[in-house]
């Protein structure tokens, strides 16, 4: 199956500061995703993004399917961004999506 | 819209008992997934179901089972509780957006799962 490295692994940056997560995949995938697990553990899906860009808010997302890496952008960074970034793919023709082991975000105010 | 809903939230069990962990969307979601997460890990997926009356099988299957006999829900089974199966157990769904493609997966708020 496909390997998901994420780096880096920890970061800690001073409210309002940007930062770029990226998330490396050794195989194509055709679906791809980045999540967010707050403090108290839920998940919550930022972005479907198998290739492109896509923009919500303070968050930005590119993948580069042909290059099998996919980049996060947090700009104006939160104490609320704090948590733990993963992302997530699946090669073409199956549902088993592979995890990444995250990046973990704190955001000092 | 409660969307995704797990339960229980917590639960504790000694070695060998049985539990049933209930996953229930109402969403109308064709797919959905359980994953565990232990300290430190990202997710893994045990089994999943692309609808009603499927299951397939994910990373890391081995002492769990798996029923959808109905849509809306996904049911997660330990016939003999280990310690090693103690962790933290999402459950997901989502809806398939053409070949081999799908909608974001949508998360229950998990369930804590001790055995002792």
């Amino acid at each position: 199956g496909i390997q998901v490295e994420q780096s880096p692994p920890d970061l800690i940056l001073q409210e309002g500061a940007n930062s770029t997560l990226r998330c490396n995949f050794s195989d194509s995938v055709n679906n791809l995703q980045w999540f967010h697990q707050n403090p108290w553990g839920q998940l919550i899906n930022l972005f479907y993004i198998p290739s492109g860009t896509k923009q919500n808010g303070r968050l930005s997302a590119t993948t580069v399917a042909t290059e099998r890496y996919s980049l996060l952008y947090i700009s104006s960074s939160q104490t609320t961004d704090s948590g733990v970034y993963f992302c997530a793919g699946s090669t073409s023709g199956t549902y088993k999506y592979i995890f990444g082991t995250g990046t973990r975000l704190k955001v000092l105010a | 819209n409660a969307g995704v809903t797990q339960t229980p939230k917590f639960r504790v069990l000694k070695t060998g008992q049985s539990m049933t962990l209930l996953c229930a969307q109402d969403m109308n979601h064709e797919y959905m997934y359980w994953y565990r997460q232990d300290p430190g890990m990202g997710l893994r997926l045990i089994h999943y179901s692309v609808g009603e009356g499927t299951t397939a099988k994910g990373e890391v299957p081995d002492g769990y089972n798996v029923s959808r006999l109905k849509k809306q829900n996904f049911l997660l089974g330990l016939e003999s509780a280990a310690p090693s199966q103690t962790s933290v157990y999402f459950c997901a769904s989502s809806y398939p957006n053409g070949v081999g493609a799908h909608q974001p997966q949508h998360f229950g708020d998990g369930t804590r799962l001790s055995i002792l």
